[in-house]
């Protein structure tokens, strides 16, 4: 069975200061890893995909295979920033295609 | 707005009511999903259908959970004799053949009385 961990529930950062929102997932298969953010009062959306390996808003995500992780970092938090985080998980093939597992989400708030 | 939209928005029933709610995907997407979050958790996957096809469904998905999607563009999620355990969120979200990114409404917050 496909899983995926976000151990913090909330994390509070300052302004100006590093950010990593922490995410596992255990899959047998060949995983597709993806954050989702909703900001207030909006929809969920995309935020990045591993496999396009681009930073998006300052942020950035590498899968470890090895650790099976794909913490979400960005060096410098600013106050848009805060928001609901979801990591999740696809398998990249099969009738299942394009399923998500989602991880219970981390609030992360900036403070100015 | 040419985003994947839900309605309604919200619904209160009591206890044993069915209700139905509309899922209307972005126009040219063929895959269409369904997920329900709950208060804390992160959205749980209920169904998908490709086209008018409705190819997986969730263990969560009980006999009194149905979906359909009958021209293979809206869909509709109804849920028979509802329990206080069904409220949550109800999203749908949508996306092309390939393409790997979904796309998701605003959801149908749904309450049982």
């Amino acid at each position: 069975a496909q899983r995926v961990t976000q151990p913090e529930k909330l994390l509070s950062v300052f302004k100006g200061a590093p950010v990593e929102l922490k995410c596992n997932y255990s899959y047998s298969g060949s995983p597709e890893l993806f954050w989702y953010v909703q900001y207030s009062r909006q929809r969920l959306q995309l935020l990045l995909r591993h496999i396009s390996r681009e930073s998006i808003k300052g942020f950035t995500a590498d899968l470890n295979k090895g650790e099976t992780s794909f913490h979400l970092k960005k060096p410098f938090a600013q106050e848009e920033d805060s928001a609901m985080y979801y990591c999740a998980l696809s398998n990249a093939g099969g009738t299942s295609y394009g399923k998500l597992t989602f991880g219970q989400g981390t609030i992360l708030t900036v403070h100015p | 707005d040419t985003g994947v939209s839900q309605n309604p928005r919200h619904k209160i029933t009591k206890r044993g009511q069915n209700v139905t709610f509309r899922c209307d995907p972005i126009s040219e997407h063929n895959r269409l999903y369904w997920y329900r979050q709950t208060l804390g958790q992160g959205p749980e996957f209920l169904t998908y259908f490709q086209n008018e096809a409705q190819l997986e469904k969730s263990r969560l998905l009980s006999d009194r959970f149905s979906a359909e999607r009958p021209k293979g563009s809206f869909s509709t999620l109804e849920i028979q004799r509802t329990e206080q355990g069904d409220s949550a969120m109800y999203l749908c979200a949508s996306s092309s053949t390939g393409g790997n990114e979904q796309f998701f409404g605003p959801g149908t917050r749904l309450t049982v009385l």
